[in-house]
C-alpha cells in the first residue's frame, strides 16, 4: 500500500497562504491523493481531492507533481478555523467494489494571529 | 443542527465485554458507514447499509454486528472486546450510490478504549 508523509507540525500567520506539503513516493498510477482534516473533537472533512492535474476548489488548491510522488495542499487565505490536523491520503482499490483509505500521520497546523 | 452524531464519544471499557456505538444523521442521506481508524491513521471501511440494507461488509469479525432499525440510524455491536478493537469509529453517510470518501459526510467519532 503507498504511504504517506508528512511534517508533523507547521505554524501559518492568519491570512497567508499555508502550503502543506505531502511524499506519496510509491503511489501507484490509478491511486488517488486525497486530503482531509480534523478539528479537534470533530470527524474527518474533505478537503479537496486528484489524480494527476492540479486541482482548486473552494477551500484549497492542491498542486501534484508531474511523477505523482508529492504534493502540496494550499489554503490561500488561512484564518484561525483552519488550525487543525491535515491528512495526506492515498485511495487504493479494496474488496466489495469500495475503496480503502491510508491516511498519513497528519500535519497539525496552527494559525496565528 | 447536527448532521452525523454518535453516542458515546468516548467508551472506555475491558476486555470480554459487549458494547454498542449508536449513529445518526439527519441529512437525509440513504447510505451509511461505519470506519475503523487505528493508532496508525489508518481509516478502513468496515460496512455500509444502503436503506437497512447491508451492502459492504469488509473483511471484519464476527464480533462486529451493525444494526439499521432504520435509514436514519446505523449502529455498532461489538461481543467479547479485545484489546486490537481499540480504535476510533467513525459513522458516515451519504446520498445512496455515493461511496467515494468526498461525498460522506462523517461523525465526530467514537474513541473506544480496551483494558
Amino acid at each position: 500500500d503507498a504511504k504517506t508523509t508528512q511534517p508533523p507540525s507547521m505554524d501559518c500567520a492568519e491570512g497567508r497562504a499555508a502550503n502543506l506539503p505531502c511524499n506519496h513516493s510509491t503511489i501507484s498510477g490509478n491511486e488517488y491523493v486525497y486530503w482531509y482534516r480534523q478539528i479537534h473533537s470533530q470527524g474527518p472533512q474533505y478537503i479537496i481531492h486528484g489524480l494527476k492535474n492540479n486541482e482548486t476548489n473552494e477551500m484549497a488548491s492542491l498542486i501534484i507533481t508531474e511523477d505523482r510522488k508529492s504534493s502540496t495542499l494550499i489554503l490561500p487565505h488561512a484564518t484561525l478555523r483552519d488550525t487543525a490536523v491535515y491528512y495526506c491520503i492515498v485511495r487504493v482499490a479494496a474488496t466489495s467494489g469500495t475503496y480503502k483509505y491510508i491516511f498519513g500521520t497528519g500535519t497539525r497546523l496552527k494559525v496565528l494571529a | 443542527d447536527t448532521a452525523v452524531s454518535q453516542t458515546p464519544k468516548y467508551l472506555v471499557t475491558q476486555m470480554g465485554n459487549d458494547k454498542s456505538i449508536k449513529c445518526e444523521q439527519n441529512l437525509g442521506h440513504d447510505t451509511m458507514y461505519w470506519y475503523k481508524q487505528d493508532s496508525k491513521k489508518f481509516l478502513k471501511i468496515m460496512f455500509s447499509y444502503n436503506n437497512k440494507e447491508l451492502i459492504i461488509n469488509e473483511t471484519v469479525p464476527n464480533r462486529f454486528s451493525p444494526k439499521s432499525p432504520d435509514k436514519a440510524h446505523l449502529n455498532l455491536h461489538i461481543n467479547s472486546l479485545e484489546l486490537g478493537d481499540s480504535a476510533v469509529y467513525f459513522c458516515a453517510s451519504s446520498q445512496a450510490g455515493r461511496r467515494t470518501l468526498d461525498e460522506q459526510y462523517f461523525g465526530p467519532g467514537t474513541r473506544l478504549t480496551v483494558t
